[in-house]
């Protein structure tokens, strides 16, 4: 059983739309992360939350520690926001990461 | 600003051929990881260090060896190459364990192994 869920896993939007990439994890976590992966494999982290919510540009990304859920929000997306999106839960005990299996998001111009 | 460096970002080999690919960072970090990552699967860890001198496995260690004599370095060996282990591998690090820190990802390394 994977602890950190992903959905969807694929996702096509027309350029300005507004998305949503949903993750839920089965651990206790002291953070979550959202991870940009582009074509040619480059990771980049984007956010570090560990409650509420944060923004950055067009990004946002929350937060719910209750409901075990964070969501990554693109607002006006356009065609370089396509990218793989992933997000990975730090546990409270150990000192690793797991990661989700990822969405991947294409932006029709 | 280097970060984190992946060496090589291509390779093939044959299988029962060994190799290391080597990981640099230049921001003194002390966790250092190594995953791969396989169609349709999260990244996996294979081994990290949480400091010089210190490893320990991850989910996937098989076939797999680290050592971290210094803190910039953390070469990755794969003992005798199998076809299971063609995969893509990243290094990352961060200042200390993860739970709290960013952490910075190399560029990939994209290994097959035939």
């Amino acid at each position: 059983k994977n602890e950190v869920e992903q959905s969807p896993q694929n996702l096509t939007a027309q350029e300005g739309e507004f998305i949503t990439i949903n993750c839920s994890y089965s651990v206790g976590i002291s953070a979550l992360h959202w991870l940009q992966q582009h074509p040619g494999g480059g990771i980049v982290s984007l956010f570090m939350l560990s409650s509420g919510k944060k923004k950055h540009g067009r990004l946002i990304a929350t937060i719910n520690i209750q409901e075990k859920h964070s969501s990554l929000h693109i607002t006006a997306s356009h065609p370089r926001d396509s990218a793989v999106y992933i997000c990975a839960a730090s546990d409270n005990y150990g000192q690793n990461f797991v990661f989700g299996p990822g969405t991947r998001l294409s932006v029709l111009p | 600003n280097a970060g984190v460096t992946q060496t090589p970002k291509f390779q093939v080999l044959k299988t029962g051929q060994s190799m290391t690919l080597q990981c640099a960072q230049d921001m003194n970090h002390e966790y250092m990881s190594w995953y791969r990552q396989d169609p349709g699967m999260g990244l996996r860890l294979i081994h990290y260090s949480v400091g010089a001198g210190i490893t320990d496995q991850g989910e996937v260690p098989n076939g797999y060896n680290v050592s971290r004599s210094t803190t910039e370095d953390f070469p990755l060996r794969l003992l005798s190459a199998a076809p299971s282990q063609t995969s893509v591998y990243f290094c990352a690090s961060s200042p200390t364990a993860p739970p709290g820190n960013t952490i910075y990802f190399g560029e990939g390394s994209w290994l097959t192994v035939v």
